[in-house]
């Protein structure tokens, strides 16, 4: 079946533009999570949504970030004024619900590059 | 401020070698996951532990959970050129009041490498 999907797969910008990464989830997944992998390191959680609802957005780094899901599938994280520090690997994450004890089931990425 | 740490961050192995992965917390969780991610690949689950005493086995890879220690280790059994990928484990503590939602801090992730 089909898997967590992302676009796009790579996005290079210039400093102080404006990208949107979106994320397609597991058809049925109420949960939704995005994270950040930075070379070398895990994945840091940026935002987790039950539905349509931002539950916590507790690790979004500042207020350039935003992320939204209207119809409670498809989501999209929006970056404002780019800078070099904002490049990395953006993941995304869908589970059946938020509960403890679901697999969260990974996207392949958008690698960001801000020049 | 939850804090995971995997030990070591870096392995080379021989096949056919045993050899065991730690992850240790900081704070009181009785769930906890296991990841692995080829290079520029995503993260492809392997376990999920949600109790003290857990154990889980998939092949040649055995997870354990003791929450009162709170550690964790995967345990590599005879290795092989296909187990080479970097491991990281997760742990969720939930909110506040202890429901849990599933948002993962994770460790720096082990780099393991199979030679002959």
């Amino acid at each position: 079946g089909a898997g967590v999907s992302q676009t796009p797969s790579n996005k290079v910008t210039e400093k102080g533009k404006y990208v949107e990464l979106r994320c397609d989830p597991i058809s049925g997944h109420t949960a939704l999570y995005w994270y950040r992998q930075s070379l070398g390191q895990g994945p840091e959680f940026l935002i987790y949504f039950q539905g349509t609802g931002a539950a916590d957005d507790s690790g979004l780094p500042n207020d350039r970030f935003f992320a939204v899901r209207p119809e409670g599938s498809v989501s999209t994280l929006k970056i404002q004024r780019t800078e070099r520090g904002d490049s990395a690997v953006y993941l995304c994450a869908s589970s059946s619900s938020g509960r403890a004890g679901k697999t969260q089931y990974f996207g392949p990425g958008t690698r960001l590059l801000v020049l | 401020e939850l804090k995971v740490e995997q030990n070591p961050l870096f392995l080379s192995m021989q096949e056919g070698k045993n050899y065991t992965i730690y992850c240790n917390y900081s704070t009181t969780s009785d769930r906890l996951y296991w990841y692995r991610q080829d290079p520029g690949k995503s993260l492809e689950s392997l376990f999920v532990l949600l109790s003290n005493g857990a154990v889980k086995q998939e092949g040649r890879l055995m997870a354990s959970l003791d929450t009162k220690a709170r550690l964790s280790t995967l345990h590599i059994t005879a290795a092989v050129h296909d187990l080479s990928a970097t491991y990281f484990c997760a742990v969720d503590i939930g909110d506040a009041g202890g429901t849990s939602y599933g948002k993962l801090t994770f460790g720096q992730g082990t780099i393991l490498t199979v030679h002959p």
